[in-house]
C-alpha cells in the first residue's frame, strides 16, 4: 500500500516567519493530497488540498506544492501567527486515505 | 451547514466490554468513513461505508465493525476492549464514495479510554 512520511515531526518558527512542511509518497497512482490542520482536543480540519493535475495552489498564507516526478509534496505557511500553532497533518489518496504522521508547528510570539 | 457529529465525545470502558460509537455525516453527504488516532500510530484507517454497504476496509482485527443506516448515519463497534483499543476515533464525511479525489471533513472524534 501507498507510504506517506512527514517532515520535520516538530517545527518552531517565530511570528512572522514562513514555515514548511513536507511529505513523500510511494504510490505513483496517489491522486489527491490534502493537508490537515488538528488543535488540541478537536478533529482534523481541512485547510488546503492540491490534485495530481495541479503542480501549486495558494489559499492567503498558505501555499502547498507538489512533484509528481519526485513524490513529494509540501505545505508552506507565510507570516506566521501564533494561532498557527498546531499539528498539520498531510495525506495521499488511492483507493484510501494514507496519512503522514504529524508536525507539531509551533509560532513563538 | 452542520459538520461532522460525533457521540459521545469522551467515555470509558473496562476491558472486555464492547462500544459503539454515533456518526451524522454533514447533511448530503453520503460516503463515512472511520479512523483510529493513537500517539504512536497516527490516523489509521479502519472502514468506509456508502449507501449502506462497507465499501473499503482498514487492516483492523474482526472485533471492529460498523454498519450504515439509511440517513447514511454511522456507528461503529468495537467488542472485547484491549487497553490498546485507547484512542481518537474519528469519523469523516464526503459526498461520494472512495477516496481518490474525494473531500473529506473529520468531525471532532469521540475518545475512548480503556481500562
Amino acid at each position: 500500500g501507498e507510504n506517506v512520511e512527514q517532515h520535520p515531526s516538530t517545527l518552531s518558527v517565530q511570528e512572522g516567519d514562513s514555515a514548511v512542511i513536507k511529505c513523500t509518497y510511494s504510490d505513483s497512482a496517489s491522486n489527491y493530497f490534502p493537508w490537515y490542520k488538528q488543535e488540541l482536543g478537536k478533529g482534523p480540519q481541512l485547510i488546503i488540498d492540491i490534485r495530481s493535475n495541479v503542480g501549486e495552489k495558494k489559499d492567503q498564507r498558505i501555499a502547498v506544492t507538489l512533484n509528481k516526478t519526485a513524490k513529494h509534496f509540501s505545505l508552506h505557511i507565510t507570516e506566521t501567527q501564533p494561532e498557527d500553532s498546531a499539528v498539520y497533518f498531510c495525506a495521499a489518496s488511492v483507493n484510501q486515505f494514507y496519512f503522514g504522521t504529524g508536525t507539531s508547528l509551533t509560532v513563538i510570539p | 451547514k452542520a459538520g461532522v457529529t460525533q457521540t459521545p465525545r469522551y467515555l470509558i470502558k473496562t476491558r472486555g466490554q464492547q462500544v459503539t460509537l454515533s456518526c451524522s455525516p454533514i447533511s448530503g453527504h453520503r460516503s463515512v468513513s472511520w479512523y483510529q488516532q493513537t500517539p504512536g500510530q497516527g490516523l489509521q484507517f479502519l472502514f468506509e461505508y456508502f449507501s449502506e454497504t462497507q465499501r473499503n476496509k482498514g487492516n483492523f482485527p474482526g472485533r471492529f465493525s460498523g454498519r450504515q443506516f439509511s440517513n447514511s448515519r454511522s456507528e461503529m463497534n468495537v467488542s472485547t476492549l484491549e487497553l490498546g483499543d485507547s484512542a481518537l476515533y474519528l469519523c469523516a464525511s464526503s459526498l461520494e464514495q472512495g477516496a481518490a479525489g474525494n473531500t473529506i471533513y473529520f468531525g471532532e472524534g469521540s475518545w475512548l479510554t480503556v481500562v
